[in-house]
């Protein structure tokens, strides 16, 4: 059974780099089927798509938070993670963990990248930005 | 962007009930579309993907259906834990991928 693990600071100060570490058991990052991705959840709000990894290396990111955040991937160690820059209060959020569902295609001779729908998720941390 | 709208944002139902939920996007997002489940404190969990197509070990009594712009999301008879907070996700829009705002579904 797979399973995602969240781990990092529960706290950072505002400013700050927030950098959390996702670790996969159960089953290898390596797999050419899958993203793994990032998502939060401000308290008592709905949920964000932070960015993606592919196994590759490629990353895809949110438009409103891509000059912030960086996602990378170390497959030696079975784990991918996540750093965001500069962070202020509005960043307070649990952070979740997730592998997503490759459901790119190709036609025409040209390949799309499309993130799907995740199917396993981490139990998530929350992160609060505070001085 | 692609946005979501969810109806209704709360709903109150009883045991046994028939329930639906409706997800609009506001552009054709073809059956790139997800439904999820989220009980307090826990992550999310996935009902529904490709608009209609049920998750391993998810009951039956869910089903989804639609493409394009309109979705739903139907329990078919209400069991006691299905009362939670239900997202729709779009997957169509590279690179965005967004979720609903949520419809909480409690017991009446």
């Amino acid at each position: 059974q797979l399973q995602l693990q969240e781990s990092g600071p529960g706290l950072v100060k505002p400013s700050e780099t927030l950098s959390l570490t996702c670790t996969v058991s159960g089953g290898s990052i390596s797999s050419s089927s899958y993203y793994w991705g990032w998502i939060r959840q401000p308290p008592g709000k709905g949920l964000e798509w932070i960015g993606s990894i592919y196994y590759s290396g490629s990353t895809y990111y949110n438009p409103s938070l891509k000059s912030r955040v960086t996602i990378s991937v170390d497959t030696s160690k079975n784990q991918f993670s996540l750093k965001l820059s500069s962070v202020t209060a509005a960043d307070t959020a649990v952070y979740y963990c997730a592998r997503q569902a490759d459901v790119g295609y190709c036609t025409g001779g040209v390949c799309y990248p499309l993130i799907g729908w995740v199917d396993y998720w981490g139990q998530g941390t929350l992160v609060t930005v505070s001085s | 962007d692609i946005q979501l709208t969810q109806s209704p944002s709360f709903l109150s139902a009883s045991v046994g009930d028939r329930v639906t939920i409706t997800c609009r996007a506001s552009q054709g997002i073809s059956s790139y579309l997800a439904w999820y489940q989220q009980k307090p404190g826990k992550a999310p969990k996935l009902l529904i993907y490709a608009a209609s197509t049920l998750q391993s070990g998810v009951p039956s009594r869910f089903s989804g259906s639609g493409s394009g712009t309109e979705f739903t999301l139907t329990i078919s008879s209400l069991q006691p834990e299905d009362f939670a907070t239900y997202y729709c996700q779009q997957l169509n829009s590279y690179p965005r991928i967004t979720f609903g705002q949520g419809t909480r579904l409690e017991i009446k």
